[in-house]
């Protein structure tokens, strides 16, 4: 099975910051690599596919972006309604692998 | 619109089986994969398996393999995950997903269901 480490596992920023949670492939997955948001008590939200590009509805302030094996997601400038978890999942090969999860705090 | 609705919370003894379901509505049925995901109290997310709802071809998870089934009913354009041989470890939030083949994201996902194993 193909490993994702993401990282970090938690962070605290303030509203206004930019933020940017990164995962590496344990190989290649060209740009099969997407991007979740994941709310307590809610369903995942799909925000970036192909490792870059964004799903419709999704604010153009969630940006993706691949160098190599290593992905990376960002939020331009952090709201109050970014308070989640983040997951990347590569999607190349079976078993469509998740990362451990990025925890976003409001500061 | 799209939706995929999920079966509600279940509570169950240890050793026995769990059917969840996941009504699908808004499109093709046989035009999307539809996936089963997991969440356990604490823990990230899971993948357990696939169906190709054209063909019912599925793929499973080696964590799962023989204890998960996943079926589908093309005439109620439902999707059925079956986990059996409950643990307490197999408490979790259960997810259906649909994505456009088995590479691309999941772009709709149902309720989640609630599954308790306990004595």
């Amino acid at each position: 099975d193909i490993q994702m480490t993401q990282s970090p596992s938690s962070l605290s920023a303030s509203v206004g910051d930019r933020v940017t949670i990164t995962c590496r492939a344990s190989q290649s997955i060209t740009n099969y690599l997407n991007w979740y948001q994941h709310k307590l008590g809610k369903a995942p939200r799909l925000l970036i596919y192909g490792a870059s590009s964004l799903q419709s509805g999704v604010p153009s302030r969630f940006s993706g972006s691949r160098s190599g094996t290593d992905f990376t997601l960002t939020i331009s400038s952090l709201q109050p309604e970014d308070f989640a978890t983040y997951y990347c999942q590569q999607s190349y090969s079976t078993p469509p692998t998740f990362g451990g999860g990025t925890k976003v705090e409001i500061k | 619109q799209v939706q995929l609705v999920q079966s509600g919370a279940e509570v169950k003894e240890p050793g026995a089986s769990v059917k969840v379901s996941c009504k699908t509505s808004g499109y093709t049925f046989t035009s999307y994969y539809i996936h089963w995901v997991r969440q356990a109290p604490g823990q990230g997310l899971q993948w357990m398996g696939n169906i190709n709802p054209v063909n019912g071809y599925t793929n499973y998870a080696q964590n799962f393999q023989g204890r998960v089934t996943v079926t589908r009913d093309t005439s109620t354009s439902t999707v059925y995950m079956e986990l059996s041989s409950l643990t307490s470890e197999d408490t979790a939030v259960y997810y259906c997903a649909r994505s456009y083949s088995g590479a691309d994201g999941s772009d709709i996902w149902g309720q989640g269901t609630m599954v308790t194993v306990s004595s």
